[in-house]
């Protein structure tokens, strides 16, 4: 059974700092790793999708990385800002080559002014 | 362009009533369909996935069913709602075929009392 995992649960940082969010996954026979954002009552926004023989995508001062072999996904913030508050998710996608995706518990980041 | 409704966006129900939640996506044809629930402080749960109409997948015993009428209609059902049924619900899309993108609703917040 696929078990996502995210590291931290929750993280508070003053603006402007680099940040590493960390996702694990168990199983990893996957299409694709996909992050996304969730602000607080609100649907989730896409923010990067890696296809399982990509190493990393990039788009802004977002870059995430995927190393299938290992089961981890990371995702990078650069030079945070108060905006980029809210909760990150991963999730993963062909669970038992089916097309489920399967998510982590999040990661609740808040950027300090 | 393609894009998700679901509706309604907040919904407050008595114990032992019934439910029906709609989702419709536009601009594609044979898309995958989900639900998920989250539940205050906790991660996304897959509920039920379809790839074409009357195929659904349940992935949890619940007091919960999903109907896919229509190529781009799905919607979420109970006959006899529970407080434990109280929480976010969301819809999410995404092409029929392995390693594509999700995309997500804006979600349902339903409060059993």
């Amino acid at each position: 059974k696929q078990e996502v995992t995210q590291i931290p649960a929750a993280l508070s940082v003053p603006e402007g700092e680099n940040l590493v969010l960390n996702c694990s996954f168990t199983d990893s026979a996957i299409y694709n790793l996909q992050w996304f954002r969730q602000d607080p009552g609100k649907g989730l926004t896409s923010l990067l999708l890696i296809q399982s023989s990509q190493r990393e995508q990039t788009s802004g001062r977002l870059n995430a990385s995927l190393d299938k072999s290992s089961g981890r996904s990371t995702l990078y913030i650069a030079a945070s800002q108060p905006g980029d508050s809210a909760t990150y998710l991963c999730a993963v996608n062909g669970v038992s080559g089916t097309y489920k995706y399967i998510f982590g518990t999040g990661t609740r980041l808040k950027v300090l002014a | 362009s393609q894009t998700i409704h679901q509706w309604p966006a907040t919904l407050v129900q008595p114990v032992g009533s019934p439910l029906s939640l709609e989702c419709t996506v536009e601009g594609t044809s044979n898309p995958n369909l989900y639900w998920y629930r989250q539940a205050a402080g906790r991660g996304l749960q897959l509920l039920f996935y379809s790839v074409g109409i009357g195929q659904i997948s349940s992935e949890v015993p619940q007091n919960l069913s999903a109907s896919r009428p229509q190529d781009r209609q799905f919607i979420l059902s109970s006959k006899k709602l529970l407080l434990s049924d109280s929480g976010f619900y969301l819809c999410a899309w995404s092409r029929n075929r392995g390693g594509t993108e999700a995309f997500f609703g804006q979600g349902t917040r339903l409060t059993v009392v």
